[in-house]
């Protein structure tokens, strides 16, 4: 079965800075796809970024970039020039061949003014 | 808005007692998901659905079930509510273009078993 693992359960950073949230999992499958979710305290989720698993370009939206590393099963989240309202849990999400789509245990990101 | 409404939102509810909380959607996506989240662990699936009565289990499926008879409504059902099934419970659609299918969620529905 696949597994998603956020290893930092909180992170704290600088407005303006550049944050990046880790995500490894782990599979026997080639062809999948990722995904980032962000929940606010409204408790609403939010897709951040998806990528493709085939796709070797790491995706890209806006500020929000990733780092997907196939052989490594890593896929981190960089957030670029944070903004307050960028304060959220961050959820690494995997989405198998049968449709399952699964959750990482989440990050909770802190902005600091 | 993907046109999903969960109910009941908040229920208050007796160890031992059904509990059945429901998810309407008036897109006609095929896959519909559940989630439960708590505290620690993140969302985790339970059970989900690929079209109208296919069902799958998920991570934590034991002491829920699930029917879908129409293509709009996923039911879950705890058959006798535990304590431990205290938790913010969300569906998902799965939508999205280029089949890359990502999720749209309700608004949760808490339930607290007494």
């Amino acid at each position: 079965a696949q597994t998603v693992t956020q290893s930092q359960p909180e992170m704290s950073v600088q407005e303006a800075e550049t944050v990046t949230l880790s995500c490894t999992y782990d599979t026997s499958e080639s062809d999948y796809y990722l995904f980032w979710y962000k929940q606010p305290p409204s408790r609403q989720m939010i897709l951040v970024i998806r990528q493709e698993a085939y796709k070797q370009q790491n995706a890209t939206e806006n500020r929000f970039s990733v780092n997907f590393q196939k052989a490594a099963k890593s896929f981190s989240l960089k957030i670029s020039d944070s903004q307050l309202g960028d304060a959220a849990m961050y959820f690494c999400a995997y989405r198998s061949a049968d449709d399952k789509i699964i959750f990482g245990k989440g990050t909770r990101l802190h902005i600091l003014p | 808005d993907a046109g999903i409404t969960q109910s009941p939102r908040h229920k208050v509810t007796e160890t031992g007692t059904p509990v059945t909380l429901r998810c309407h959607q008036t897109e006609n996506h095929r896959y519909m998901y559940w989630y439960r989240q708590d505290p620690g662990h993140g969302l985790r699936l339970i059970h989900y659905s690929y079209g109208v009565k296919d069902t799958d289990k998920g991570e934590v499926s034991d002491g829920y079930s699930v029917s879908r008879s129409k293509t709009e409504d996923f039911l879950l059902t705890l058959e006798s509510a535990t304590s431990s099934q205290t938790s913010v419970y969300f569906c998902a659609i799965r939508a999205g273009t280029l089949n890359t299918g990502e999720l749209f969620f309700g608004e949760g529905s808490r339930l607290t078993v007494l």
